[in-house]
Protein backbone atom coordinates (compact mmCIF):
# COMPACT_ATOMS: atom_id res chain seq x y z
CA UNK A 1 0.00 0.00 0.00
CA UNK A 2 1.25 3.25 -1.26
CA UNK A 3 2.51 5.87 1.81
CA UNK A 4 3.07 9.05 3.18
CA UNK A 5 4.66 8.74 6.23
CA UNK A 6 4.94 11.76 8.72
CA UNK A 7 7.09 11.33 11.53
CA UNK A 8 5.05 13.07 14.41
CA UNK A 9 1.56 12.65 15.37
CA UNK A 10 1.77 15.09 17.86
CA UNK A 11 4.19 17.61 19.25
CA UNK A 12 4.24 20.07 22.07
CA UNK A 13 7.53 22.69 21.63
CA UNK A 14 8.11 25.94 23.69
CA UNK A 15 8.50 29.58 21.98
CA UNK A 16 11.80 29.84 19.82
CA UNK A 17 12.62 25.95 19.82
CA UNK A 18 13.75 24.70 16.91
CA UNK A 19 11.52 22.19 15.24
CA UNK A 20 11.27 19.81 12.21
CA UNK A 21 8.61 18.07 10.75
CA UNK A 22 10.21 15.30 8.64
CA UNK A 23 7.90 13.39 5.74
CA UNK A 24 8.85 10.30 3.84
CA UNK A 25 6.87 8.93 0.95
CA UNK A 26 7.34 5.32 -1.07
CA UNK A 27 5.96 6.04 -4.36
CA UNK A 28 8.56 7.47 -6.07
CA UNK A 29 6.78 11.00 -6.39
CA UNK A 30 8.59 14.04 -7.80
CA UNK A 31 7.13 16.64 -6.02
CA UNK A 32 6.52 16.66 -2.67
CA UNK A 33 4.49 19.57 -0.01
CA UNK A 34 3.91 20.89 3.43
CA UNK A 35 0.34 22.15 3.87
CA UNK A 36 -0.55 23.86 7.30
CA UNK A 37 -4.60 23.13 8.46
CA UNK A 38 -6.23 26.27 10.40
CA UNK A 39 -9.81 25.72 11.37
CA UNK A 40 -12.11 27.85 8.69
CA UNK A 41 -9.03 28.23 6.55
CA UNK A 42 -8.70 25.26 4.81
CA UNK A 43 -5.27 23.92 3.72
CA UNK A 44 -2.54 26.74 2.81
CA UNK A 45 0.63 26.15 0.62
CA UNK A 46 3.54 26.38 3.22
CA UNK A 47 6.33 25.23 0.45
CA UNK A 48 6.79 22.33 -2.26
CA UNK A 49 9.50 20.89 -3.92
CA UNK A 50 9.51 19.23 -7.87
CA UNK A 51 12.84 17.65 -7.38
CA UNK A 52 15.73 17.11 -4.99
CA UNK A 53 17.74 20.53 -3.69
CA UNK A 54 14.67 22.01 -5.27
CA UNK A 55 12.24 24.21 -3.52
CA UNK A 56 9.88 26.75 -3.92
CA UNK A 57 7.82 29.29 -1.38
CA UNK A 58 3.69 28.38 -1.33
CA UNK A 59 1.79 30.83 -0.33
CA UNK A 60 2.88 31.21 3.48
CA UNK A 61 6.42 30.66 4.00
CA UNK A 62 7.64 32.96 6.41
CA UNK A 63 8.65 31.53 9.62
CA UNK A 64 9.57 28.29 7.54
CA UNK A 65 12.32 26.53 5.92
CA UNK A 66 12.26 23.32 3.76
CA UNK A 67 15.02 20.22 3.32
CA UNK A 68 15.00 17.72 0.51
CA UNK A 69 18.16 15.88 0.04
CA UNK A 70 16.86 12.45 -0.64
CA UNK A 71 13.63 12.11 -3.39
CA UNK A 72 11.77 10.35 -0.84
CA UNK A 73 12.03 12.80 2.26
CA UNK A 74 11.05 16.66 2.27
CA UNK A 75 11.54 18.05 6.03
CA UNK A 76 9.67 21.30 7.31
CA UNK A 77 12.08 22.96 9.48
CA UNK A 78 10.55 26.16 11.97
CA UNK A 79 14.08 27.89 13.04
CA UNK A 80 11.97 29.34 16.03
CA UNK A 81 8.86 28.16 16.96
CA UNK A 82 6.05 30.57 17.85
CA UNK A 83 2.86 30.47 19.22
CA UNK A 84 0.93 31.14 16.34
CA UNK A 85 2.86 28.28 14.23
CA UNK A 86 0.73 26.08 16.47
CA UNK A 87 -1.22 24.46 13.89
CA UNK A 88 -2.10 20.86 11.56
CA UNK A 89 1.07 20.40 9.27
CA UNK A 90 0.21 18.16 6.52
CA UNK A 91 2.80 16.35 4.20
CA UNK A 92 1.42 15.47 0.61
CA UNK A 93 3.48 14.02 -2.53
CA UNK A 94 2.30 13.56 -6.16
CA UNK A 95 3.60 12.36 -9.62
CA UNK A 96 3.79 15.39 -12.16
CA UNK A 97 1.62 13.85 -14.43
CA UNK A 98 -1.70 12.90 -12.49
CA UNK A 99 -1.70 16.17 -10.11
CA UNK A 100 -3.49 13.94 -7.01
CA UNK A 101 -2.30 14.18 -3.88
CA UNK A 102 -1.18 11.08 -1.00
CA UNK A 103 -0.99 12.99 2.18
CA UNK A 104 0.24 11.84 5.39
CA UNK A 105 -2.14 11.45 8.49
CA UNK A 106 -0.47 15.21 9.92
CA UNK A 107 1.25 16.68 12.61
CA UNK A 108 -0.08 18.29 15.23
CA UNK A 109 2.19 20.92 16.62
CA UNK A 110 1.28 22.82 19.83
CA UNK A 111 3.78 25.95 20.54
CA UNK A 112 3.86 26.68 24.22
CA UNK B 1 -5.62 33.95 -9.72
CA UNK B 2 -7.45 30.67 -8.77
CA UNK B 3 -9.56 30.29 -5.63
CA UNK B 4 -12.16 27.64 -4.72
CA UNK B 5 -15.25 28.45 -3.11
CA UNK B 6 -17.31 25.75 -1.10
CA UNK B 7 -20.03 28.22 0.15
CA UNK B 8 -21.53 25.61 2.91
CA UNK B 9 -18.85 25.42 6.35
CA UNK B 10 -21.56 22.92 7.86
CA UNK B 11 -23.90 20.40 6.49
CA UNK B 12 -26.44 18.05 7.90
CA UNK B 13 -28.52 14.92 6.79
CA UNK B 14 -29.71 12.10 7.84
CA UNK B 15 -28.50 8.89 7.53
CA UNK B 16 -30.11 7.38 4.04
CA UNK B 17 -30.77 10.68 2.81
CA UNK B 18 -29.02 12.35 -0.30
CA UNK B 19 -26.01 14.26 -0.19
CA UNK B 20 -24.88 17.09 -2.05
CA UNK B 21 -22.11 19.82 -1.44
CA UNK B 22 -20.95 22.69 -3.90
CA UNK B 23 -17.47 23.65 -5.32
CA UNK B 24 -17.25 26.52 -7.36
CA UNK B 25 -13.71 27.22 -8.81
CA UNK B 26 -11.95 30.26 -10.78
CA UNK B 27 -9.40 29.19 -13.03
CA UNK B 28 -7.74 30.48 -15.94
CA UNK B 29 -7.91 27.43 -17.97
CA UNK B 30 -9.43 23.73 -18.05
CA UNK B 31 -8.63 22.58 -14.76
CA UNK B 32 -8.08 19.62 -12.90
CA UNK B 33 -10.26 19.25 -10.42
CA UNK B 34 -10.44 17.15 -6.90
CA UNK B 35 -12.45 15.92 -3.74
CA UNK B 36 -11.17 14.95 -0.84
CA UNK B 37 -12.22 13.45 2.10
CA UNK B 38 -10.86 13.89 5.92
CA UNK B 39 -12.12 11.97 9.18
CA UNK B 40 -10.82 13.12 12.22
CA UNK B 41 -7.47 13.76 12.91
CA UNK B 42 -6.44 11.96 10.20
CA UNK B 43 -4.58 13.73 6.62
CA UNK B 44 -6.84 13.60 3.01
CA UNK B 45 -7.75 10.81 1.30
CA UNK B 46 -8.91 11.47 -2.34
CA UNK B 47 -12.69 10.76 -3.16
CA UNK B 48 -12.73 11.43 -7.08
CA UNK B 49 -10.62 13.69 -9.60
CA UNK B 50 -11.62 15.21 -13.17
CA UNK B 51 -9.23 15.37 -15.76
CA UNK B 52 -11.19 15.67 -18.62
CA UNK B 53 -13.88 13.55 -20.84
CA UNK B 54 -17.05 12.71 -19.00
CA UNK B 55 -18.07 15.32 -16.73
CA UNK B 56 -19.77 13.12 -14.82
CA UNK B 57 -17.21 10.91 -12.49
CA UNK B 58 -17.39 8.39 -10.38
CA UNK B 59 -15.25 8.04 -7.13
CA UNK B 60 -14.69 5.59 -4.12
CA UNK B 61 -17.36 5.01 -1.17
CA UNK B 62 -19.98 5.31 -3.54
CA UNK B 63 -19.52 9.33 -4.51
CA UNK B 64 -19.62 11.24 -7.80
CA UNK B 65 -19.38 14.35 -8.90
CA UNK B 66 -20.74 16.86 -11.87
CA UNK B 67 -18.35 19.41 -13.90
CA UNK B 68 -20.48 22.03 -15.48
CA UNK B 69 -18.17 24.64 -17.21
CA UNK B 70 -20.83 27.04 -17.69
CA UNK B 71 -21.19 26.79 -14.00
CA UNK B 72 -18.00 26.74 -12.87
CA UNK B 73 -19.31 24.26 -10.83
CA UNK B 74 -17.78 20.66 -9.23
CA UNK B 75 -20.39 19.42 -6.87
CA UNK B 76 -20.20 16.38 -5.00
CA UNK B 77 -22.91 13.93 -4.89
CA UNK B 78 -23.89 11.00 -3.08
CA UNK B 79 -27.59 9.08 -3.02
CA UNK B 80 -27.87 7.57 0.26
CA UNK B 81 -25.47 8.93 3.13
CA UNK B 82 -24.11 6.47 5.63
CA UNK B 83 -22.69 7.15 9.23
CA UNK B 84 -19.52 7.10 8.46
CA UNK B 85 -19.36 9.60 5.54
CA UNK B 86 -19.41 12.02 8.63
CA UNK B 87 -15.99 14.08 7.96
CA UNK B 88 -14.50 17.32 6.60
CA UNK B 89 -15.06 17.62 2.94
CA UNK B 90 -12.35 19.59 0.58
CA UNK B 91 -12.29 20.51 -3.36
CA UNK B 92 -9.16 21.46 -4.80
CA UNK B 93 -8.54 22.82 -8.04
CA UNK B 94 -5.26 21.54 -9.32
CA UNK B 95 -2.15 23.61 -10.85
CA UNK B 96 0.78 23.08 -12.61
CA UNK B 97 3.10 20.07 -11.38
CA UNK B 98 0.36 19.08 -8.58
CA UNK B 99 -0.03 22.39 -7.14
CA UNK B 100 -3.52 22.34 -5.85
CA UNK B 101 -5.80 25.19 -4.52
CA UNK B 102 -8.17 24.42 -1.96
CA UNK B 103 -11.26 25.78 -0.68
CA UNK B 104 -11.88 25.94 3.13
CA UNK B 105 -14.11 22.54 3.55
CA UNK B 106 -17.52 22.15 4.48
CA UNK B 107 -18.40 19.80 7.66
CA UNK B 108 -20.59 16.62 7.41
CA UNK B 109 -22.73 15.82 10.06
CA UNK B 110 -24.42 12.60 9.43
CA UNK B 111 -28.31 12.31 11.88
CA UNK B 112 -29.24 8.90 12.60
Amino acid sequence: DVKVTQSSRYLVKRTGEKVFLECVQDMDHENMFWYRQDPGLGLRLIYFSYDVKMKEKGDIPEGYSVSREKKERFSLILESASTNQTSMYLCASTRTATGELFFGEGSRLTVL
Amino acid sequence: AQSVTQPDIHITVSEGASLELRCNYSYGATPYLFWYVQSPGQGLQLLLKYFSGDTLVQGIKGFEAEFKRSQSSFNLRKPSVHWSDAAEYFCAVGLNAGKSTFGDGTTLTVKP
